[in-house]
């Protein structure tokens, strides 16, 4: 299986400040690379696919780079409502296997 | 407006078999794409357990292989979950969720049920 590793795996930031979260696979998995932000008691809700394409809906402010091995979800501008636990998901080989975690709170 | 929403019981027995539903809306499991379930233990992180295209063919977690069946009921646009002889390991949030052919992401969601195994 392709472990997935998300860093760090908490942070705090204020309204406004620019946020970066990294995920590394095991192996290489070219740009087959998801992002998805869940809220509390919600389901997870896809932000980013193909470790860069915006998916339908989603604010600007947040955006996907990486490819191979290395990837970063980057929140340009923290908003109230950002504020959750974000998860990567790769989708190179199953089985499919997501990241830990990275929570995101309020300083 | 696709939507999907699960349904079944909330508490099983040990060595029991969870049974869940999936009702799709706002589009046909039939029209493409793979239709599947992902779980999330309290307080943890996600699993893949497996996914059915709408063609039939179907892939699981091998973790979970041995003890998991999805199918699909195209008559009522649904699609359903089996796992057998569950353990409180198998306590956790089920979602049910659609994923895409070639990126293979989950773009829609079920809003997540939660299933207790315990006597």
């Amino acid at each position: 299986d392709i472990q997935m590793t998300q860093s760090p795996s908490s942070l705090s930031a204020s309204v406004g400040d620019r946020v970066i979260i990294t995920c590394r696979a095991s192996q290489t998995i070219s740009s087959y690379l998801n992002w998805y932000q869940q809220k509390s008691g919600t389901a997870p809700k896809l932000l980013i696919y193909a470790a860069s394409s915006l998916q339908s809906g989603v604010p600007s402010r947040f955006s996907g780079s990486g490819s191979g091995t290395d990837f970063t979800l980057t929140i340009s501008s923290l908003q109230p409502e950002d504020f959750a636990t974000y998860f990567c998901q790769q989708s190179y080989s199953t089985p499919w296997t997501f990241g830990q975690g990275t929570k995101v709170e309020i300083k | 407006q696709v939507q999907l929403q699960e349904s079944g019981p909330g508490l099983v027995k040990p060595s029991e078999t969870l049974s869940l539903t999936c009702t799709v809306s706002g589009y046909s499991i039939t029209s493409g794409y793979y239709w599947g379930w992902i779980r999330q233990p309290p307080g943890k992180g996600l699993e893949w357990i497996g996914s059915m295209y709408h063609s039939g063919s179907t892939d699981y977690n091998p973790s979970l292989k041995s003890r998991v069946t999805i199918s699909l009921d195209t008559s009522k646009n649904q699609f359903s979950l089996k796992l057998s002889s569950v353990t409180a390991a198998d306590t956790a949030v089920y979602y049910c969720a659609r994923r895409g052919s070639v990126y293979h992401y989950f773009d829609y969601w079920g809003q997540g049920t939660l299933v207790t195994v315990s006597s």
